[in-house]
């Protein structure tokens, strides 16, 4: 079983939907990422959270500490937010990946 | 300022030889972690490196070992290259505790035939 588990693992959206990608993890945590990865491998750090709630522009972050859960929202989706999107947990230093949620936002 | 910069980008190697990697990270960091990625999956960790030790380490043959320097940057050093170890090798950089951004590279995509 995977320490990390990310759903839905394929998402197609029509421009200026509202999306969520779920993540779950099993392992106790000192922090969690979401990560963007754009086709050629670049990954780029969209949040770092430890609790609550954290919002960029039209993503939203948000975590259950207690539950072990967490959720990214986009708002007003795009379709250069296409991209493959990635929940990371980090417990005494050492990361733990989903295979990530790859997003197609259609024009 | 320079983010997380790694080299080189792509490289073919044959079964059996011997690869290096290098990262330098984003200025001001003093922690670098690797990481494997096969093609349509996720990242694995390797390991990572904080005050030219291996702070921690994940599931992965000793094979793969590395190394840090004093001024932070990384080697990522595999021995007897299998073909399964063809993959995108990330590096990322950050500074204090895990609570900090981290920085990714571009990455190096190795090809083992």
């Amino acid at each position: 079983k995977n320490e990390v588990e990310q759903s839905p693992q394929n998402l197609t959206a029509q421009e200026g939907e509202f999306i969520t990608i779920n993540c779950s993890y099993s392992v106790g945590i000192s922090a969690l990422h979401w990560l963007q990865q754009h086709p050629g491998g670049g990954i780029v750090s969209l949040f770092m959270l430890s609790s609550g709630k954290k919002k960029h522009g039209r993503l939203i972050a948000t975590i259950n500490i207690q539950e072990k859960h967490s959720s990214l929202h986009i708002t007003a989706s795009h379709p250069r937010d296409s991209a493959v999107y990635i929940c990371a947990v980090v417990n005494f230093n050492k990361f733990y990946f989903g295979s990530g949620t790859k997003l197609n936002v259609k024009p | 300022d320079a983010g997380v910069t790694q080299s080189p980008t792509h490289l073919i190697k044959t079964r059996g030889q011997q690869v290096t990697l290098r990262c330098s990270p984003k200025s001001g960091h003093d922690t670098v972690s690797w990481y494997q990625q096969a093609l349509g999956q996720g990242p694995q960790f390797i390991f990572q490196y904080y005050e030219e030790e291996e702070r921690q380490r994940g599931n992965f043959p000793d094979r793969f070992s590395g190394h840090q320097f004093p001024n932070y940057s990384s080697e990522l050093n595999v021995n007897a290259l299998l073909l399964g170890d063809s993959a995108l090798y990330l590096c990322a950089s950050s500074s204090g505790g895990p609570r900090n951004t981290i920085y990714f590279g571009e990455g190096s995509w190795l090809t083992v035939v």
